[in-house]
């Protein structure tokens, strides 16, 4: 069966600090993988996508995943951490569906950034 | 990019009562959108697929009786919940795919069943 982990309900970093958010995905074929993030009280907003082109994805606000076949994960990093990037982070995989597709998301990681 | 929108973005109202929840796509059609339900510091589950011009898709658990969804234009889609009882409050998104499998996310609506 399909499914998204992210490893780390929480995770704390100083401004400045490089982010990283892990996700590993089940997923019995070729997936397509997403982050997005979530700020308070609002929807989600789309940070980045692979499907099935380059690994090395670039989103916005600098962040960036990788997508590593041989070890089923797409964490996403950002090098400097700001206090903006506060929120929470949401992995997903796409699979398809009856007459198109669905989303299964992972747990999601909330992300402390420290002045 | 394309833009979803919810209506209301907050409602409160007393138990038994309906309440509906409107999703709408401002600059695109939408044959298909998704409705989700998150409770507080959990991830987004998936309630239903809303399909225009047919029958809403449940997903396994969900009461389809009870929230019941319409999607009767290329850009509106709508989730009602019956009788709300305090354990529906929960905040309810929905979503609209676009290119490539992403989807547009609506900005959520937060109900709170007293």
């Amino acid at each position: 069966a399909q499914s998204v982990t992210q490893l780390g309900s929480h995770v704390s970093v100083s401004e400045g600090a490089l982010v990283l958010l892990r996700c590993n995905y089940s997923s019995s074929v070729p997936p397509y993988l997403f982050w997005y993030v979530q700020y308070p009280n609002q929807g989600l907003q789309l940070l980045l996508k692979y499907t099935s082109a380059a690994t090395l994805v670039k989103g916005i606000n600098g962040f960036e995943a990788e997508f590593k076949k041989s070890e089923t994960s797409f964490h996403l990093t950002k090098p400097s951490a700001h206090m903006s990037d506060a929120a929470e982070y949401f992995c997903a995989v796409t699979l398809p569906n009856t007459g198109g597709f669905k989303t299964i998301f992972g747990a999601g990681t909330r992300l402390f950034v420290k002045a | 990019g394309a833009v979803v929108s919810q209506h209301p973005s907050w409602v409160i109202c007393k138990s038994g009562t309906s309440v509906k929840i409107e999703c709408r796509s401002l600059d695109f059609q939408a044959t298909t959108m998704f409705w989700y339900r998150q409770f507080p510091k959990q991830s987004l589950m998936l309630m239903a697929t809303s399909n225009e011009g047919s029958k809403a898709t449940y997903e396994q658990g969900v009461e389809k009786d009870k929230f019941l969804i319409n999607h009767a234009s290329l850009t509106l889609s709508t989730l009602t919940v019956t009788s709300a009882h305090p354990e529906d409050s929960s905040f309810y998104i929905c979503s609209a795919p676009g290119r490539g499998d992403e989807q547009y996310f609506g900005p959520g609506t937060r109900l709170t069943v007293t």
